[in-house]
């Protein structure tokens, strides 16, 4: 347990679909992160929350919309995605002044 | 920018063997650098790091070195056991850089009996 919470645990969803995937840390972070790790690639660094402000999205498809509420709360909201967005998706949190990053264990996307 | 170079796996190695994964870096600032490891069906966990230069970060038996003169930071191991096979990677975080994490692609370590 890292204190770092992502749900859910899997999703299958249909290219028209929309869903969201949610990130929670009781860490006292204050920045978080979204990666995506796909098979074979490196892993890629989507959005990055900085005292909750988006500060990167490393151009990043716009059916992929981030949400940051509040310095614990992280969501990924997902809308008309391709199958080739399937890939486990990660979220992070860190104190910024000190870069250590602490994962969720993911959430393991399946467009079909 | 800010980039991490590392070797490409999958490294396969039997159990006692020597292990060294190499990592370079690229950064503009001071950055701090990490090792993470991800094993089978989890989340990544921090394995180790090192915040300025000729620092050693270990644990569990890894060790990794802050040189700055080589730009690297390579990840080694003495006596890996099968329990060591996962993925590796190497990540820096830079504080006049927003502290953003970037990651290298990752090294697949696969350990034999």
């Amino acid at each position: 347990e890292t204190g770092v919470t992502q749900t859910p645990r899997h999703l299958v969803m249909g290219m028209t679909n929309k869903k969201s995937l949610k990130c929670e840390q009781h860490l006292g972070h204050n920045a978080m992160y979204w990666y995506k790790q796909s098979a074979k690639k490196p892993l890629e660094l989507m959005f990055v929350y900085s005292l909750e402000e988006r500060v990167e999205n490393n151009s990043v498809p716009s059916r992929f919309s981030p949400e940051c509420p509040n310095s614990s709360h992280l969501f990924l909201h997902l809308h008309t995605l391709q199958p080739e967005d399937s890939a486990l998706y990660l979220c992070a949190s860190s104190q910024t002044d000190r870069g250590k990053a602490f994962f969720g264990q993911g959430t393991r996307l399946t467009v079909v | 920018g800010n980039s991490v170079t590392q070797m490409e796996g999958p490294v396969t190695l039997s159990e006692e063997a020597f292990l060294t994964i190499n990592c370079t870096y690229t950064a503009t600032g001071y950055p701090s650098l990490f090792w993470y490891v991800q094993y089978p069906g989890e989340g990544l966990q921090l394995l180790l790091k090192a915040t300025k230069a000729d620092d050693k970060g270990s644990n569990k038996g890894f060790e990794a070195t802050y040189r700055k003169e080589t730009t690297s930071f390579h990840l080694e191991k003495g006596s890996v056991q099968v329990s060591d096979s996962a993925v590796y990677f190497c990540a820096l975080s830079d504080r006049n850089r927003d502290d953003k994490i970037i990651f290298g692609k990752g090294t697949r370590l696969h350990i034999l009996p």
